[in-house]
């Protein structure tokens, strides 16, 4: 079986630019997560889809990041314009539904300079 | 404030030893999740506990869930190199999931 699939692995950019990350889940999850992962903090929650309709998104900073999941499936999250705190690993994860277990894909590493 | 606590944050040992590393809230969680996260791989989950009381064992890896269902240890016996990696706790509270800040284990051939 697939497993979550992200890209790019890695991404620098300086403040001020935008990023862009794309998330494919496993077939058949519905429910669909962005997550941040701060250096030695653990990973906190962004966005939570359900099919292509938002379920949780309380910790998403609006003016700022944006994430959308057309047709359900994949995913793309994206910053702009991006902050020195920004910098993190973005992990999205998937699951059959809300409260199941989350399979996570590898993850995005931004730095942003 | 962390809604859950782990502790200790690191934690260096020598292969064949025994280890325990905690999660604490002053909540009650419905249930809690542990997951193991290697450098440069996202977290995979262990194991689900729901019950109070609950004692799962998976190989070497003994989890208990507390009777009150606000804290959770992880015990694994004679621990390998391929033991290391980031413990993260995490659980249900209300609606919300949320993960602990993570035990960070180095296991010493």
């Amino acid at each position: 079986e697939a497993g979550v699939a992200q890209s790019p692995r890695y991404k620098i950019i300086e403040k001020r630019q935008s990023v862009a990350f794309w998330c494919n889940p496993i077939s058949g999850h519905a429910t669909l997560y962005w997550y941040q992962q701060i250096l030695g903090q653990g990973p906190k929650l962004l966005i939570q889809f359900q099919n292509n309709g938002v379920v949780d998104d309380s910790q998403l900073p609006k003016d700022r990041f944006s994430a959308e999941r057309l047709k359900g499936v994949d995913s793309t999250l994206k910053i702009q314009p991006a902050k020195l705190e920004d910098s993190a690993v973005y992990l999205c994860a998937s699951s059959l539904e809300g409260r199941t277990g989350k399979i996570f894909g590898s993850g995005t590493q931004l730095s942003v300079l | 404030t962390q809604l859950l606590e782990q502790s200790p944050q690191f934690l260096s040992i020598q292969e064949g030893e025994n280890l325990t590393v905690y999660c604490n809230s002053s909540s009650v969680f419905s249930s809690l999740q542990w997951y193991r996260q290697e450098p440069g791989e996202g977290p995979v989950l262990l194991v689900t506990v729901v019950t109070g009381g609950e004692v799962k064992k998976l190989k070497r890896l003994t989890f208990q869930f507390g009777d009150a269902r606000k804290d959770s240890s992880l015990h694994i016996t004679a621990a390998q190199p391929g033991d290391t990696g980031l413990y993260l706790c995490a659980g249900y509270h209300g609606q919300n999931f949320v993960f602990g800040p993570g035990t960070r284990l180095s296991v010493l051939p």
